[in-house]
């Protein structure tokens, strides 16, 4: 079965420190991937997306993800939290022969201490 | 200049009810859809439209009904509301082909919180 998969349920780090948040991938073949964020009590916003070509893909508000298919991830980082990244983290899949179909891992609660 | 708003954001209501949530976008996508958000955080696709034609239809209880006036609306209506029901309801939108054409992004409403009581 499909799916996508987050390790970590949360995660503290401290302001400043660098974060890789993880993600894995269960797939026939190689899906397209996202990674979205959720600050409390607001929507989901795409931070980045890969579908193919380069294997790190760069997003939005500094964070950056690299896609391996030896190890069926796609983890995402940023050298340096700020406290307002505190937030819940999903990563997601869609196979590529059906493109609208959303698979969520479970998400990732960041706290960053300050 | 909100790109896809849903109505209403909090919604508090009694077992047996019937409500309605309310999606619109502007961004000129053909396909919307709706997800579902439990109290474990979990996101799962409700159901996904296209050009106001039903093309996903998850494993969803037949109390909750879609409706799509129009490419740039999709509602979705729940009778007979239980406790199971209480989650947050994400709206959603993007081009034809959703997230498997290169440079379609799907674009997600602010979600609408429901408690059933």
């Amino acid at each position: 079965a499909q799916s996508v998969t987050q390790p970590d349920i949360h995660i503290t780090v401290s302001e400043g420190a660098s974060l890789e948040l993880r993600c894995n991938y269960s797939y026939g073949a190689t899906p397209y991937l996202f990674w979205y964020v959720q600050s409390p009590g607001q929507g989901l916003q795409l931070l980045l997306k890969y579908f193919s070509g380069d294997t790190l893909v760069q997003g939005i508000k500094g964070f950056e993800a690299e896609f391996k298919r030896s190890q069926s991830s796609f983890n995402l980082r940023k050298p340096s939290v700020h406290w307002s990244d505190a937030a819940e983290y999903f990563c997601a899949g869609t196979p590529r022969t059906a493109g609208n179909m959303l698979t969520f891992g479970g998400g990732t609660r960041l706290m960053v201490k300050p | 200049d909100t790109a896809v708003s849903q109505t209403p954001k909090y919604l508090v209501t009694q077992m047996g009810n019937d409500k309605s949530i309310k999606c619109e976008q502007n961004l000129g996508h053909d396909t919307m859809y709706w997800y579902k958000q439990d109290s474990k955080k979990f996101l799962k696709i409700m159901f996904s439209y296209n050009n106001k034609e039903l093309i996903i239809n998850e494993t969803v209880p037949n109390r909750f009904s879609p409706k799509s006036p129009d490419k740039a609306h999709l509602n979705l209506h729940i009778n007979s509301l239980e406790l199971g029901d209480s989650a947050v309801y994400f709206c959603a939108s993007s081009r034809r082909g959703g997230q498997g054409a290169p440079g379609n992004t799907i674009y997600f409403g602010e979600g609408s919180w429901l408690t059933v009581v």
